[in-house]
């Protein structure tokens, strides 16, 4: 089965500044998505950003970026000029062909002003 | 409406009784998901239905636990004999179709079983 491993449990960052959150996942297929969503305190999941697999560029949405390396099954988010409103619980996920996901345990993150 | 909705927003119940958990899924989208969030975890898929059938229902726990869609828009998620190990965020969300579109989630239902 696969797996989504977040090593992190919680980050912190001053406001303005980058920091990065760590994702690992372990599967035997070629093709799959991966994603970054944030929950805040209202519960509701919001999607970040997303990468597909076969594809070699690294994601970027405004401050969010992915380094996403195949070969090490390594999915980190990037944010940068960090915000107050960025403070949340940041979950990884997987996804096969189907819309299925595989969660990590999620990260939070703590935005300092 | 604009999101995924879900009723009700906390649910309170005593160990052994029924409860019902309802999701309103975005116009139009043919798919609805449930996953289950405890306390300090990501969540976890439950099941996935297509239209009005149950696609894969994989992640249901144990036969206490029910979904049903019968119209292919609103779902509801029932749980039997409920026990304090249930306790958790019940999570739905809708896509326009099952394959890439991306999902939609609602706010969730905090069901505490006391």
């Amino acid at each position: 089965a696969q797996t989504v491993t977040q090593s992190q449990p919680e980050m912190s960052v001053q406001e303005a500044e980058t920091v990065t959150l760590s994702c690992t996942y372990d599967t035997s297929e070629s093709d799959y998505y991966l994603f970054w969503y944030k929950q805040p305190p209202s519960r509701q999941m919001i999607l970040v950003i997303r990468q597909e697999a076969y594809k070699q560029q690294n994601a970027t949405e405004n401050r969010f970026s992915v380094n996403f390396q195949k070969a090490a099954k390594s999915f980190s988010l990037k944010i940068s000029d960090s915000q107050l409103g960025d403070a949340a619980m940041y979950f990884c996920a997987y996804k096969e062909y189907g819309n299925k996901l595989v969660f990590g345990a999620g990260t939070i993150l703590r935005v300092k002003s | 409406g604009a999101g995924v909705s879900q009723t009700p927003s906390n649910k309170v119940t005593e160990k052994g009784k029924y409860v019902e958990l309802r999701c309103d899924p975005i116009s139009g989208h043919t798919a609805l998901y449930w996953y289950r969030q405890s306390l300090g975890q990501g969540p976890e898929f439950l099941i996935y239905f297509q239209g009005t059938g149950a696609a894969d229902d994989s992640g249901l726990p144990n036969d206490r636990f029910f979904a049903v869609r019968p119209e292919g828009s609103v779902s509801t998620l029932k749980i039997q004999r409920t026990e304090r190990g249930d306790s958790a965020v019940y999570l739905c969300a809708s896509s326009l179709e099952p394959y890439n579109s991306p999902l939609h989630f609602g706010n969730g239902t905090r069901l505490t079983v006391t």
